[in-house]
């Protein structure tokens, strides 16, 4: 079957550092995708990774292995707007998009 | 530029109430999406749209029909609503060849509740 893992939920300090780990196991891998979701809104696209590395975005950083089906979100400088839901995504075979559950992020002060 | 709108925003209906979710999108996107969101789970989408006028069911169609008779629309139609489908619906579209990954644009989602 299609299995995408993330952690429920996590908690870290404004200004600190936090990585987001995503594992998968997928028919097919088109790619991995990171959204940021506001309680009570709508998914919005965060980055995108086909190639093994690091892609990097202002404070936002994601890798990817293809090897171990693993990625990683990784904010930087967390402010109290990064408190979210973040959802991993992978684009199957048939290039339809599985998701994770998503994890919660609670910034403190 | 509104990117991708639905309506309504929120519902309330009694089990075996019908009801057309609305959505509509101003990028000439090709496919689109409706999704349904549920606390502790992933998206999981019902049906999709690859081009005007075909449709295709995705992990969870029963109970939805939809229709896309138009690029711009999708619709996704509750014949008899039943409690189990109270949920979070988000419609969503995408620049898609087919043989690319793009991303997905989402609307403010509906919540609906059924009682």
């Amino acid at each position: 079957g299609q299995n995408i893992d993330q952690p429920t939920e996590m908690t870290a300090t404004e200004g600190a550092i936090v990585q987001i780990n995503c594992t998968y196991q997928t028919s097919g891998f088109n790619g991995l995708f990171w959204y940021q979701q506001h309680a009570g809104e709508a998914p919005t696209f965060l980055s995108y990774n086909v190639l093994d590395g690091l892609e990097e975005k202002g404070r936002f950083s994601s890798f990817l292995s293809r090897s171990k089906g693993y990625s990683y979100l990784l904010l930087k400088e967390l402010q109290m707007k990064d408190s979210a839901s973040y959802l991993c995504a992978v684009s199957d075979s048939n290039y339809q998009l599985i998701w994770g559950a998503g994890t919660k992020l609670i910034i403190k002060p | 530029n509104a990117g991708v709108t639905q309506t309504p925003k929120f519902q309330v209906l009694k089990t075996g109430q019908s009801m057309t979710l609305q959505c509509a999108q101003d990028m000439n996107h090709n496919s689109m999406y409706w999704y349904r969101q549920d606390p502790g789970m992933g998206l999981r989408l019902i049906y999709y749209s690859a081009s005007e006028g075909t449709t295709d069911k995705g992990e969870v169609p029963d109970g939805y029909n939809v229709s896309r008779l138009k690029k711009q629309n999708f619709l996704l139609g509750l014949e008899s609503a039943a409690p189990s489908q109270t949920s979070v619906y988000f419609c969503a579209s995408s620049y898609s060849t087919g043989t690319g990954s793009y991303e997905q644009y989402f609307g403010p989602g509906t919540r609906l509740t059924v009682t």
